[in-house]
């Protein structure tokens, strides 16, 4: 059964401070890995998306990491500001014909305090 | 530019009452199109997606159902409401159903 586990669930830091989130998935065919941002009541939108070749793609102040060896990919924010507060989700779609093969993270809650 | 749109964004309806939400994709023709749910403290679930006009591949079996009686626009509708249906629902599209979702601004339904 495909899945995608993210950790922590939840992460609490202050303004300015640099934060890594953590995917693990067992998605086969691996095609690729996309990390979006869900504000609060919004819908989520793409930040990056890497294929197996791919093993770091930058989006400004967002790195994301993939390591298809170990399925593990991480998602790396600098310098945090208070409008990064967000759920960050990590979905790894697989290879496979017909239809949407996406398998969804459940997020990390991401807050960042003054 | 390509836009989606959903709405009601929020709505608060009884249990045993009908549903219907709308999505509607301006700037593209022919896209795919997904209905989720997020429940609270869950992940994005997958309920119907669409590659067509009237054509609906559903993900999972509940009491909710989807049409898409025009090409950019998909309408997900139950006859009778359940509490477990209280949720955000999403819609979605893309060009290539490997490629990357986009998605709407959502519709909280609380169902009481």
């Amino acid at each position: 059964k495909n899945q995608v586990e993210q950790s922590p669930q939840s992460l609490i830091i202050l303004e300015g401070k640099n934060c890594t989130l953590q995917c693990n998935y067992t998605v086969s065919p691996f095609s690729n890995l996309r990390w979006y941002k869900q504000d609060t009541g919004r819908g989520p939108v793409s930040l990056t998306i890497m294929t197996f070749s791919e093993n770091t793609k930058s989006n400004g102040r967002y790195t994301a990491t993939l390591d298809a060896d170990t399925k593990q990919s991480s998602l790396h924010i600098t310098a945090s500001q208070l409008s990064d507060s967000a759920s960050y989700i990590c979905v790894v779609s697989a290879a496979a014909g017909g239809g949407n093969k996406l398998t969804f993270g459940t997020g990390t809650q991401l807050k960042v305090e003054l | 530019s390509q836009t989606i749109h959903q709405w009601p964004a929020t709505l608060v309806q009884p249990v045993g009452s009908p549903l219907s939400l709308e999505c509607t994709v301006e700037g593209t023709s022919n896209p795919n199109l997904y209905w989720y749910r997020q429940a609270a403290g869950r992940g994005l679930q997958l309920l119907f997606y669409s590659v067509g006009i009237g054509q609906i591949s559903s993900e999972v079996p509940q009491n909710l159902s989807a049409s898409r009686p025009q090409d950019r626009q998909f309408i997900l509708s139950s006859k009778k409401l359940l509490l477990s249906d209280s949720g955000f629902y999403l819609c979605a599209w893309n060009r290539d159903i490997y490629n990357e979702q986009f998605f709407g601004p959502g519709t909280r339904l609380t169902v009481l």
